[in-house]
């Protein structure tokens, strides 16, 4: 099956530094999605980006389908950023999803 | 309008019981899935609905494992003669399908906490 990587799998951040978080995928998908899961273990929707670049806030993602991979980035961080990180892409026919292995983000005051 | 929801949001049992975990998906969203999270991993796929229809029941990790849907809307996911190893969150989400056939992004639950002592 589609192989999915995430890295760095663990980042320490000053608050209000800025950070890019990877996702690599082995082959090619239907769609990828970026979550913020909090430190109360909910899933928080990001970005829903097959391709392109989308921005909100402070929080932006491009994807490069042809290339396999896709970028977080995070400006001017804060302390409630601190969480994991996951993208998960789509695949197949009936939309298979697969997830990546998160990042840990921590960002200390 | 209402996330989705999910019950019981924790539960605790002694191995050999079976349980019941309950999903009610955002109301429209015809894709249900359901997701596993053992302490401290990522999220493993189980099991996905296309209204009351499984097409993928690849990921469910042993016969002990079961869902169904109803109605295209509640889903119950239900594990016979739980094992301590079956201990994790399960997650539920769902998404609305596009007219393309295509789907929109995954919005999930809050999770069930479910502990085999």
């Amino acid at each position: 099956g589609i192989q999915v990587e995430q890295s760095p799998p663990d980042l320490i951040l000053q608050e209000g530094a800025n950070s890019t978080l990877r996702c690599n995928f082995s082959d090619s998908v239907n769609n990828l999605q970026w979550f913020h899961q909090n430190p109360w273990g909910q899933l928080i929707n990001l970005f829903y980006i097959p391709s392109g670049t989308k921005q909100n806030g402070r929080l932006s993602a491009t994807t490069v389908a042809t290339e396999r991979y896709s970028l977080l980035y995070i400006s001017s961080s804060q302390t409630t950023d601190s969480g994991v990180y996951f993208c998960a892409v789509y695949s197949g026919g009936y939309q298979k999803v697969t997830f990546g292995t998160g990042t840990k983000l921590q960002v200390i005051p | 309008g209402a996330g989705v929801s999910q019950s019981p949001s924790n539960k605790v049992t002694e191995k050999g019981k079976d349980v019941e975990l309950r999903c009610d998906p955002i109301s429209g969203h015809t894709a249900l899935y359901w997701y596993r999270q053992s302490l401290g991993q990522g999220l493993e796929f189980l099991i996905y609905f296309q209204g009351n229809s499984a097409p993928d029941k690849s990921g469910l990790p042993s016969d002990r494992f079961s869902a169904e849907r109803t109605g295209g809307s509640v889903s119950t996911l239900t594990i016979q003669r739980t094992q301590q190893e079956d201990s994790a969150v399960y997650l539920c989400a769902s998404s609305s399908r596009l007219t393309s056939g295509s789907y929109n992004e995954q919005f999930f639950g809050p999770g069930t906490r479910l502990t085999v002592l």
